[in-house]
């Protein structure tokens, strides 16, 4: 069973400090997703980062995919209020072709 | 370009009842996920159907069932509801099976 392993699970910061949110597995995914999720809505897909050691940048967000594709990585500069939410990483493919596997989500709050 | 829509938003039911939940999947998308999310947690994969067949399966007892249709429609049925069973249901469209998904709002469902 392939299981990601999602870290901190809560996190509250101040306006302006910066994060990281660590998403790890012992299994190989082909591509990893990352997705916010405000409350009562669907999982809104950030980025996917498909080859090992992939950086993606998006605004202040900075994703990354490990060399050996099991773990990732998001970083956000420079917190702000609108960052507030679920995020949830989630890895496809491997032995669960088709199947996300996800995380446990990173509930974050910043704080004005 | 109309995204994934589910139907109905909310649902109450009672234990012992049938639930039909629906999703109508992104344009141009050919395969339809259903996922179950608990309060504060990650979704967790129901199956998955593609060309009107169920291609994968999650942990998830034959209580729950689904359906595709030839336009990429798909439903999900719950026989038999249980308390557990309360949960955000989530649908989720991709191309080809293995592809990006990407998720509809859900459907809340409260079983009494």
């Amino acid at each position: 069973t392939q299981l990601l392993e999602q870290s901190p699970q809560f996190l509250s910061i101040q306006e302006g400090e910066n994060l990281t949110v660590y998403c790890n597995s012992s299994s190989v995914f082909s591509s990893l997703q990352w997705y916010r999720q405000e409350p009562g809505e669907g999982p809104v897909l950030l980025v996917t980062v498909v080859t090992g050691g992939e950086v993606k940048k998006l605004k202040r967000l900075t994703f990354q995919f490990g060399d050996a594709r099991k773990d990732s990585s998001l970083h956000i500069t420079a917190a702000q209020p609108g960052d507030t939410g679920l995020y949830l990483c989630a890895g496809a493919g491997g032995t669960s072709y088709g199947k996300l596997t996800f995380g446990q989500g990173t509930i974050l709050t910043v704080h004005p | 370009d109309a995204g994934v829509t589910q139907s109905p938003t909310h649902l109450i039911k009672t234990r012992g009842q049938q639930v039909t939940l629906r999703c109508s999947p992104k344009s141009g998308h050919d395969t339809v996920s259903w996922y179950q999310q608990a309060l504060g947690q990650g979704p967790q994969f129901i199956f998955q159907y593609y060309e009107e067949e169920e291609r994968q399966r999650g942990n998830f007892p034959d209580r729950f069932s689904g359906h595709q249709f030839p336009n990429y429609s798909s439903e999900l049925n719950v026989n038999a509801l249980l308390l557990g069973d309360s949960a955000l249901y989530l649908c989720a469209s991709s191309f080809g099976g293995s592809g990006t998904q990407y998720f509809g709002p859900g459907t809340r469902l409260l079983v009494l």
